[in-house]
């Protein structure tokens, strides 16, 4: 049973460019959050997406969008890019209405803006 | 607002001695609260949780935590260190307030232990 999977691992954009990461959820999970950490900080909430709608968004400019497929992957979208967006970009999968804490996370992809 | 303070950014321990990793909560109600652990290139993972059940909370890899509400505290214990606890870890406290239970992060304590 594959976990929380993301691609690309490693990505590197210049300002202004767009990027898009991707995020497959455990199996049998049906809601995909999505996290940026900083170097040298926690993960902050970015959305969290089910039934292929946005359900909650944290503290993010409308450059940072989402998509949720049918077959509950999501995509990662940040427009506009600058160099302050360089993180970790942290998926976690887990199913509607379940415990907060059974999310599970995938190992990130590192964007580097320059 | 719910919030997590991680007293220290980095913690150092010889292998075989004890580890403490501090944390204050803030909340306005009674809290979710998790330590999280997060290797080199590997995603994070759940060691712990506290959900209103008993106030000393045993976790993976011999690591516990103690609810304090008096002193709004949730340190992370683990009698003797080993070489593979080396990694990051995070208080986190869940967002109940929202509709989709979002995970509150402290910014997290790296811990290094010495041979």
């Amino acid at each position: 049973d594959a976990g929380v999977t993301q691609s690309p691992t490693h990505l590197i954009k210049t300002r202004g460019q767009q990027v898009t990461l991707r995020c497959s959820p455990k199996s049998g999970h049906d809601t995909v959050s999505w996290y940026q950490q900083a170097l040298g900080q926690g993960p902050q909430f970015i959305f969290q997406y089910y039934e292929e709608e946005e359900r909650q968004r944290g503290n993010f400019p409308d450059r940072f969008s989402g998509h949720q497929f049918p077959n509950y992957s999501s995509e990662l979208n940040v427009n506009a890019l600058l160099l302050g967006d360089s993180a970790l970009y942290l998926c976690a999968s887990s199913l509607f209405g379940g415990a907060v804490y059974e999310q599970y996370f995938g190992p990130g992809t590192r964007l580097t803006v320059t | 607002a719910q919030s997590v303070t991680q007293l220290d950014s980095h913690v150092s321990v010889s292998e075989g001695t004890p580890v403490l990793l501090r944390c204050n909560y803030s909340s306005s109600y009674s809290p979710s609260l998790f330590w999280y652990v997060q290797h080199p290139n590997k995603g994070l993972q759940l060691l712990l949780k506290y959900t209103s059940a008993a106030t000393l909370v045993k976790g993976i890899n011999g690591f516990e935590a103690e609810f304090k509400k008096s002193e709004t505290s949730f340190h992370l214990t683990k009698p003797s260190a080993h070489m593979s606890d080396a990694a990051e870890y995070f208080c986190v406290v869940s967002d109940l307030g929202g509709a989709t239970n979002k995970l509150i992060f402290g910014t997290g304590t790296l811990l290094a232990v010495q041979p």
